[in-house]
Parts: C-alpha cells; sequence; structure tokens
C-alpha cells in the first residue's frame, strides 16, 4: 500500500472530449508527478508539481495540464482526447529524500 | 527519449534460479532507480542506488551500478513465483529536477 490513491479505476472516451484524473497523495508529499504508460512502453513522464507550482515538464503538448491542491490531491486534465492518448496514467508522490511512491493508475481508452 | 534500456525484454526462469537483468543509459545521473510492475498496476519501488555508489543489497536483490560504462543490472537471487512481474530501471538525471526517465522494461516470469 503506497498511500496514492487514483480515480476512477477505468475510463473510456471519445476522440476530441475532454477527461479529468484524479490523484490522491501521502500526507507531506509535496511534489506529485504525472506519467503516461502506453502498453507494453515504460512510463514518460508528463509533469510534477512542488508546492502547487509546475515545476518541470516532459514532452507532452500543452491540451496536457495539471493543478495541485493544498491538501495534497492532484489532477490531470486531457483537453482534445487522441486516440495515442489511450494508456494507463500514473500518479506519484514524494516527500523529501524519499523515492516515488505510485498509484495503481487510471487506465484510459480513447475511441 | 527514454533514457533507460533494459536488456534482456523478456525472461523465463524456474523458481529457485537466479534473474538478471541489465539497464543502459545516457547522460550523466543522481541515481538509479529499480521498479516492479505487476499486471500494468502502479510501479513499487525496489532499490535505489546513487551514482557514487558501485553496488547495494536489499533481501534478495543485487543491484550494480557502472557509471563509466554508464549502466546497471539487477539481481534477484533464489526467485519465487512471486517475483513474476515486469521490472523498470529509471534514471533520476543531472538537472532533470528529479524526473525519472523509464526504461522500456523486463518481463520476468517465474515458472514454479
Amino acid at each position: 500500500e503506497t498511500g496514492v490513491t487514483q480515480s476512477p479505476t477505468h475510463l473510456i472516451k471519445t476522440r476530441g472530449q475532454q477527461v479529468t484524473l484524479r490523484c490522491s497523495s501521502q500526507s507531506g508529499h509535496n511534489t506529485v508527478s504525472w506519467y503516461q504508460q502506453a502498453l507494453g512502453q515504460g512510463p514518460q513522464f508528463i509533469f510534477q508539481y512542488y508546492r502547487e507550482e509546475e515545476n518541470g515538464r516532459g514532452n507532452f503538448p500543452p491540451r496536457f495540464s495539471g493543478l495541485q491542491f493544498p491538501n495534497y490531491s492532484s489532477e490531470l486534465n486531457v483537453n482534445a482526447l487522441e486516440l495515442d492518448d489511450s494508456a494507463l496514467y500514473l500518479c506519484a508522490s514524494r516527500g523529501p529524500n524519499s523515492p516515488l511512491h505510485f498509484g495503481n493508475g487510471t487506465r484510459l481508452t480513447v475511441t | 527519449s527514454q533514457q533507460g534500456e533494459e536488456d534482456p525484454q523478456a525472461l523465463s526462469i524456474q523458481e529457485g534460479e537466479n534473474a538478471t537483468m541489465n539497464c543502459s543509459y545516457k547522460t550523466s545521473i543522481n541515481n538509479l532507480q529499480w521498479y516492479r510492475q505487476n499486471s500494468g498496476r502502479g510501479l513499487v519501488h525496489l532499490i535505489l542506488i546513487r551514482s557514487n555508489e558501485r553496488e547495494k543489497h536489499s533481501g534478495r536483490l543485487r543491484v550494480t551500478l557502472d557509471t563509466s560504462k554508464k549502466s546497471s543490472s539487477l539481481l534477484i537471487t533464489a526467485s519465487r513465483a512471486a517475483d513474476t512481474a515486469s521490472y523498470f530501471c529509471a534514471t533520476d538525471y543531472l538537472y532533470g529536477n528529479n524526473r525519472l526517465a523509464f526504461g522500456k522494461g523486463n518481463q520476468v516470469v517465474v515458472i514454479p
């Protein structure tokens, strides 16, 4: 049990729609990161938040955006969904000098 | 582009045997980490080795790091059926602000 919970566990959306994925981190974990994992691949870094500010971003377009809230929860928003956005989306959090703790992910299918 | 690349991609062994996986990376790192993932679920942190360390042990796990060759290996000794999973190496690279770059993963199947 990592203490990181994600919702929903599965989601089906249509191309062009928008989606919001949610994550609840452990208390005291000020850093939260989001990763995209396509089938058969390793996770790819989307972005990272520290104390509610984005402080790192991977090679993802602006239609991928996020928010981090003071209560250690966060969101990943994706606009104008494309078929290639189908993947497992992983949220991970950590405290100072600790490794990442991952949630079980949200499986997004875009049709 | 992905930092780490594991080799081999898939490994099938008998229970009790040892499993070895390798990982290479391209740029300088702060540390290298290994994670395990069961059936497309979340990743579980196994072990972290810093750039100034050469070998680290944790239970049945042994990790080595060769920064001159930019490579690492993960050894699981006396494997068990419960070790069946995908294993990923991830690099925390210099100036990366603690973001991790993952490899494509090794699928390990331990046959009882």
